[in-house]
């Protein structure tokens, strides 16, 4: 079966730019959740979605949103991006979120 | 507030080696994940566990909720394990959020 597709792989982008990244879930998932993965603060959660409702978020700023689609495909934006936002992109999907994750590849964004 | 704390921090061991992680967590969880990740970003999920002990092939986790402490043994330890292993509890308030450790870097020499 397909896994989680995350998209772009790569982007680079300046500093006050806006990004979009992708995740596609397992098929039959309605779960999905975002981490963002630093050197300095390791692995951190953003938010989560379910039924295209976010039913959990991280402590990040408001510059960092999501949406999850009728298809349960979700993407999460940064806006007004800052270098420290240069990042590794990681979401997870499950079928309600508690019973085990499967990880998509990640994008890994640079902000210049 | 929950804190996640793995030891050690990095690893060294020769192949064949018995390999032992070790997680601590600062208050009640509903689950405990244990998460390998490997050069380039990819993670994959390894166990996620409530109670006592699961095994897949080389590997073993165990939790004791009361100690708030969980393992996970790699037997006959393989270059191919070298990796960082990540172990993340799953809040008991309701939520389905992550709470990560630092992680443990292994790696393992031929």
């Amino acid at each position: 079966k397909a896994g989680v597709t995350q998209t772009p792989r790569y982007l680079i982008k300046t500093r006050g730019q806006q990004v979009t990244l992708s995740c596609s879930p397992i098929s039959g998932h309605r779960s999905v959740s975002w981490y963002q993965q630093t050197p300095g603060q390791g692995l951190q959660f953003l938010f989560e979605y379910f039924s295209e409702t976010q039913r959990n978020k991280g402590n990040f700023p408001g510059r960092f949103s999501g949406r999850q689609f009728s298809n349960s495909r979700s993407e999460m934006n940064v806006s007004t991006l800052e270098l420290g936002d240069s990042a590794l992109y990681l979401c997870a999907s499950s079928r309600d979120g508690g019973d085990g994750y499967t990880f998509g590849s990640g994008t890994r964004l640079t902000v210049v | 507030k929950n804190e996640v704390e793995q030891s050690p921090q990095n690893l060294t061991a020769q192949e064949g080696e018995f390999i032992t992680i070790n997680c601590s967590y600062s208050v009640g969880i509903s689950a405990l994940h244990w998460l390998q990740q490997h050069p380039g970003g990819g993670i994959v999920s390894l166990f996620m566990l409530s109670s006592g002990k699961k095994k897949h092939g080389r590997l073993i986790a165990t939790i004791n909720i009361q100690e708030k402490h969980s393992s996970l043994h790699i037997t006959a330890s393989h270059p191919r394990d070298s990796a960082v292993y990540i172990c993340a509890e799953v809040d008991q308030g309701g939520s389905e959020k992550l709470v990560f450790g630092k992680g443990t870097k292994l790696t393992v020499n031929p």
